[in-house]
């Protein structure tokens, strides 16, 4: 147990759905990140907040959605997604932005 | 741009050897390298952690940093089974609030 939790572990959504992914750490930390890996490849980076601010956005699509209402919880609200947004999902957190990340188990999507 | 490079793989030794990663970097302003394990399906796992020139020993693993080289590698004695997995390098910025960057990965296979 690194401290950071997720749910759900896993999702299948049709493409047409609405749903959100949740993260909270319980380290205390004052950044949390998402990444997407899809299969048997690397981690890609696609958001960073920072004391509650998005500090990064690696030019990902609009029909993935951030949210971090405090330090300690992140959302990715998800909506008309892609067969091929598929992957597994992960959060992390850190410190500070540079330091260290503790990253969570992770949510399994599958869309249809 | 910024980047770390890792040959992907498979590196495969037999039990009880000697495993060897490496990665090399772009950014020389680079203070703090980590090596992360993943297993196929899980989360990455932070293993070690080097901020100076040298090596870092915990246990089975050696951490080894040349910073004028711009090299950092793992080494794995006494390879086991257990420890087939995907090794991510990463490193920070020199750029306060960014996030820090991973290399694609190597992926070690150790055969009984």
């Amino acid at each position: 147990e690194t401290g950071v939790t997720q749910t759900p572990r896993h999702l299948v959504m049709g493409m047409t759905n609405k749903k959100s992914l949740k993260c909270e750490q319980h380290l205390g930390h004052n950044a949390m990140y998402w990444y997407k890996q899809s299969a048997k490849k690397p981690l890609e980076l696609m958001f960073v907040y920072s004391l509650e601010e998005r500090v990064e956005n690696n030019s990902v699509p609009s029909r993935f959605s951030p949210e971090c209402p405090n330090s300690s919880h992140l959302f990715l609200h998800l909506h008309t997604l892609q067969p091929e947004d598929s992957a597994l999902y992960l959060c992390a957190s850190s410190q500070k932005a540079e330091d260290t990340q503790y990253f969570g188990p992770g949510t399994r999507l599958t869309v249809l | 741009q910024k980047e770390v490079e890792q040959n992907s793989g498979p590196l495969s030794v037999p039990e009880g050897a000697i495993a060897s990663l490496n990665c090399t970097y772009s950014d020389r302003g680079s203070q703090s390298f980590f090596w992360y394990r993943q297993y196929s399906g899980k989360s990455p796992e932070l293993i070690m952690s080097i901020y100076s020139n040298g090596d870092k020993e915990d246990g089975r693993f050696t951490a080894q940093l040349n910073k004028a080289s711009q090299y950092v590698s793992l080494l794995i004695r006494d390879s086991q089974p257990s420890d087939s997995a995907t090794y991510l390098c990463a490193h920070t910025t020199n750029q306060a609030g960014t996030a820090l960057i991973f290399g694609k990965g190597t992926t070690l296979s150790v055969s009984s």
